[in-house]
Formats: structure tokens, C-alpha cells, sequence
């Protein structure tokens, strides 16, 4: 079964360092999202990606984070200086379709960032 | 703001009870409405979808859809512990791509 995979499963990193996190898409799917949760708390979104560029974006995702369709496979977050606050389970998805239309997300198992 | 609401439990039920699981939301054209379950330290995984009023059945799973009082709901007949999860209400509001996810209500089955 196409499934969504993430790279890494955990990294720790200093504080102020660049992270980038991976993801490889389910290959037919065309929207693109990536969603944190802090520990304990609800599932967040960031951003989602249609057509090689961001499509919508929350009020977390300044212009600290990034994103990029490396290639055809590969979609990846990248967190510049990172802070405490940013450790958290870091969720790439993705959907055949996007508004308006039922389909589901699809999940990876998640990144988690810890930073010290 | 588009907000979705769940009481955050936990919600404790004994093996094979019903368990009935609600959510509410804020945005009223919101079309389409997900139950995930989140077992601790994984991802969601999709339970159901709704986006008609009424219910609709899968299994063990009816979810519940009024869109004139924002509410969603799910209810699990015969839950076992292998149920005791995080239950994640996600709405997909009309005018956004993204699913914006509720609190999510801890359920414990016990045995």
C-alpha cells in the first residue's frame, strides 16, 4: 500500500541551527501539506504546496520555515535558527485533491525535532 | 478564526459499550468533515469522512453530520481497548486547503 515516508524519525538539534526536514509524497497525490503537533497539543498546520508553489500558509509558518519540491519525489521543510518552541512532532501529508472535496490525508509517521 | 472544538476527555467506556464522540466547528460552509485516530506517538489515521447531513456507517464507526448546528460526531459500537486512542475531528473549511483539527478527545476502553 502507497504510503507517505519521512526522514529523519527523530532529530536533535542546538539551538540557532538550520534543519531540514524530508518527505517523499504517495506518487499520484498533487497537494502537499506539512502539520506539527507540540507535545500534547492539537495537530497544527503550516503549509500546504500545490503546483511547485505554497498554496496556503498558517500564521506559524513565517519566514523562518520553507518549503521545496526538490525533484519529483521529494518534498522537504526547511526551519532556519531554530528556537526551543520549535521541537515538535513535524507531520508531512498529502491528497489526491484538496479544497472542496472529501479526500483524506494521507500521513507520514512524523519527524520528530527536538531542540536544546 | 476557524476553530473546532472536542472535549478533550478522557472519555472512559467499558468494553463493548457505545462511545460517542462529538465535535463542533466554526466555519459554517465548512464541506467535509474527518475522524482520525491518533494512537500515542503516531500519526492520525483516518477512521471515516462525512459531507452529507445524516449518518453514515462503517463497521463499528457511525459518524454524524448536522451542518445547521456545526456538529460532527462519531459513535463506536462494541469498542474495544484496542479503540483507546486520541479521536481527531478535522474539518476541510470551504475556502482553505488545509484541515483544521480539533483538540482531540482521549478515549480509554477499559477491559
Amino acid at each position: 500500500e502507497p504510503e507517505v515516508t519521512q526522514t529523519p524519525s527523530h532529530q536533535v538539534t542546538q539551538m540557532g541551527q538550520e534543519v531540514i526536514l524530508r518527505c517523499v509524497p504517495i506518487s499520484n497525490h498533487l497537494y502537499f501539506y506539512w502539520y506539527r503537533q507540540i507535545l500534547g497539543q492539537k495537530v497544527e498546520f503550516l503549509v500546504s504546496f500545490y503546483n511547485n508553489e505554497i498554496s496556503e500558509k498558517s500564521e506559524i509558518f513565517d519566514d523562518q520555515f520553507s518549503v521545496e519540491r526538490p525533484d519529483g519525489s521529494n518534498f522537504t521543510l526547511k526551519i532556519r535558527s531554530t528556537k526551543l518552541e520549535d521541537s515538535a512532532m513535524y507531520f508531512c501529508a498529502s491528497s489526491e485533491a484538496g479544497q472542496g472535496w472529501p479526500s483524506e490525508l494521507f500521513f507520514g509517521e512524523g519527524s520528530r525535532l527536538t531542540v536544546l | 478564526q476557524k476553530e473546532v472544538e472536542q472535549n478533550s476527555g478522557p472519555l472512559s467506556v467499558p468494553e463493548g459499550a457505545i462511545a460517542s464522540l462529538n465535535c463542533t466547528y466554526s466555519d459554517r460552509g465548512s464541506q467535509s468533515f474527518f475522524w482520525y485516530r491518533q494512537y500515542s506517538g503516531k500519526s492520525p489515521e483516518l477512521i471515516m469522512f462525512i459531507y452529507s447531513n445524516g449518518d453514515k456507517e462503517d463497521g463499528r464507526f457511525t459518524a454524524q453530520l448536522n451542518k445547521a448546528s456545526q456538529y460532527v460526531s462519531l459513535l463506536i459500537r462494541d469498542s474495544q481497548p484496542s479503540d483507546s486512542a486520541t479521536y481527531l475531528c478535522a474539518v476541510n473549511p470551504p475556502n482553505g486547503q488545509n484541515f483544521v483539527f480539533g483538540p482531540g478527545t482521549r478515549l480509554s476502553v477499559l477491559p
